[in-house]
């Protein structure tokens, strides 16, 4: 069955780097994009952006510009996603969704989700 | 930036039929897909394509897309259903993806 295993929670201090892992099983890692979605806390949902784990190119959301990176090991089936300069406002419970394409392209399946606290 | 809009909070009585709306200017020529979310858990997708359940969701769950306007519609609300619903849909280019800012339904 298809699985998102993300890393545990991190504390981090301001302008530190976190590196957040979304480990797939059950399908071919390559077929289908990955997305990451942010939460803070008592908030909304929010598309972060995705890459495209064909050819590693990722696409950002506005406001996820700069300081966020998607990258990926296809060797181990596993996205990542890096903040650098981390700020209290980002954080945050983060999330890795798969887009499934059928007839239109959606997220199907979510990781279970990472907190990262941002504090001095 | 593209932007989809629903109303804060929902409040139905366990057996009602409680509607949650998401406007967005593209959705006349843009899918809308429903998540629900309940506390301390990861979203879960219980609309895709405007109207179609995914395999393991109740029928009392369904959707609805018309003009500017999707509707998730759950007919005879139970309790367990309390969460906090979001739509998601894409902006015209079809390359901006947004979550609406989601709607806290209570059933009581």
């Amino acid at each position: 069955q298809v699985q998102l295993v993300q890393s545990g929670s991190e504390l981090k201090k301001p302008g530190a780097s976190v590196k957040v892992s979304c480990k797939a099983s059950g399908y071919t890692f390559t077929s289908y994009a990955m997305n990451w979605v942010r939460q803070a806390p008592g908030q909304g949902l929010e598309w972060m952006g995705w890459i495209n784990t064909n050819t590693g190119n990722p696409t950002y959301a506005q406001g996820f510009t700069g300081r966020f990176v998607f990258s990926l090991d296809t060797s181990v089936s596993t996205a990542y996603l890096q903040i650098s300069s981390l700020k209290a406002e980002d954080t945050a419970v983060y999330y890795c969704a798969r887009t499934y394409c059928g007839g239109d392209c959606y997220l199907d399946y979510w990781g279970q989700g990472t907190l990262v606290t941002v504090s001095s | 930036s593209y932007e989809l809009t629903q109303p804060p909070s929902v409040s139905v009585s366990p057996g009602q039929t409680a509607r949650i709306t998401c406007s967005g200017d593209a959705l006349p020529k843009k899918y809308a897909y429903w998540y629900q979310q309940k506390s301390g858990q990861a979203p879960v997708l219980v609309i895709y394509e405007d109207s179609k359940r995914p395999s393991g969701i109740p029928e009392r769950f369904s959707g609805s897309s018309s003009g500017t306007m999707a509707t998730l519609t759950i007919s005879g609300a139970q309790v367990e259903d309390e969460a906090d619903y979001y739509c998601y849909s894409t902006d015209s280019s079809g390359n901006l993806w947004v979550f609406g800012g989601g709607t806290k339904l209570t059933v009581l």
